[in-house]
Parts: C-alpha cells; structure tokens; sequence
C-alpha cells in the first residue's frame, strides 16, 4: 500500500541554519505530494505541495521539489527562524487511496536564537 | 470563509462516559475526514465521509467509535464508554471533491480530549 516515510525527529538546528527533512514515499499510480506544519496547539495548515514529477512548492522560504526517481520530496529553507519551531508533516494522496491522506511520522524542528 | 470549525476545543470526560466531537467543515466542502494523534505521534486515520455516507471506516476501532455526517448539521463523532487510551488529539479536515483529484485537505484546530 500507500506510505511516507520521514526523517525522525527531533531537529535542532541554530537560527539562519539550512534545513532539510527528508521524505520519501511508496505509491501506485501518480501521488500528489504535501508538506504540512503544525505549530504548538493548533491543527494542521498546508504549506506547500506538489502534485507532478518536477514540480516544485514552495512558500513562506521553505520548498520541496517532486522526484519521481528517488521517490522523494525533500522539505528545504535555505535560513530557518526562531518561529519555524514546529511539527512538520510529509504527505501524499493518489487515486490509488482517494479516501485519504496519508501522513508521515512527522519531524519535530527546534530552532534555537 | 470561515475554516473548519471543531468543538470542543477541549473535553474531559470520566471513564465509562460518552464523548462527542463536532466538526464543520468549510462551506462548499462535502468531504470531511477524521484523524487522532496520540501524544508525540503523527497523525492516523480513522473515517472518510461524504454528506450522508461513509466511504472509508478502515481505520476506526470496531467497537465503541462510530462518525456520521448528516444532510444538515456538522459530522459527529462519537466515542461510547471512553478509556484512558482514547485520550487523543482529534482533527477533523475537510474538501471539496475526493483526494485523488489533488485537492488539499484543510484541518481544524483539534479537540483534545481527556478521559480521566
């Protein structure tokens, strides 16, 4: 079936370091792919997404480019803050499970002043 | 246009009691879906419903769990005779056509809900 897989947390990294939280997935057929944040308290909000090979999100500095060959669609920020503390999430849909979205495990990001 | 609205935000319910949960979704979506996350943990999924109907339950508990989403009014889920392990972040999200059409799913803010 239809997986995430993401890289495990917790990510530490100092302010105006580079991030990248890698994930890659296993799907039939041609998933759409997503990136969604969850800050301390609140629900989900999408943040960027992707939904064909070579298509690249991207918002607020972070991007994530679409691999069909390494199956992968990898979170980068070239400059994290202090306010991009937060649980990120990898996911993806297909036709193959149109009933739901299936998420990663999530990746906790600490960012330190 | 409001977002998906859920409530409560918080729930605290005795052991053995029954704890509803409501979540509307945004106007124009006929598509909700519930998930749980436990504590330090990602997000798994329970029931896809459309007005009406459910689509897929595969991943809500046989017994005790049930969801529903009326012709009118909010979708319900409702846990009967509540554990400590149901003691969860609960999101409801909504669409306005099927995933598979690439559609995002938008969440609300949760009910955490407390069995003690």
């Amino acid at each position: 079936g239809n997986s995430v897989t993401q890289m495990e947390g917790p990510v530490t990294l100092s302010e105006e370091a580079f991030l990248t939280i890698n994930c890659t997935y296993t799907a039939t057929g041609y998933p759409s792919l997503f990136w969604y944040v969850q800050y301390p308290g609140e629900g989900l909000q999408l943040l960027l997404k992707a939904t064909k090979a070579d298509d690249k999100g991207s918002n607020k500095g972070f991007e994530a480019t679409y691999r069909k060959e390494t199956t992968s669609f990898h979170l980068e920020k070239g400059s994290v803050q202090v306010s991009d503390s937060a649980v990120y999430f990898c996911a993806l849909t297909s036709r193959s499970s149109a009933s739901k979205i299936i998420f990663g495990s999530g990746t906790r990001l600490s960012i330190r002043p | 246009n409001a977002g998906v609205m859920q409530n409560p935000r918080h729930l605290v319910r005795r052991r053995g009691q029954e704890a509803r949960l409501r979540c509307s979704p945004m106007k124009g979506h006929s598509h909700v879906y519930w998930y749980r996350q436990l504590p330090e943990e990602g997000l798994k999924f329970m029931v896809y419903l459309q007005k009406e109907n459910i689509i897929d339950e595969s991943g809500m508990p046989k017994e005790r769990f049930s969801a529903e989403f009326p012709k009118e009014g909010p979708s319900i889920l409702r846990i009967q005779q509540v554990v400590r392990g149901d003691s969860a972040a609960y999101f409801c999200a909504s669409s306005p056509n099927t995933p598979g059409d690439v559609t995002e799913a938008f969440f609300g803010q949760g009910t955490r809900l407390t069995v003690v």
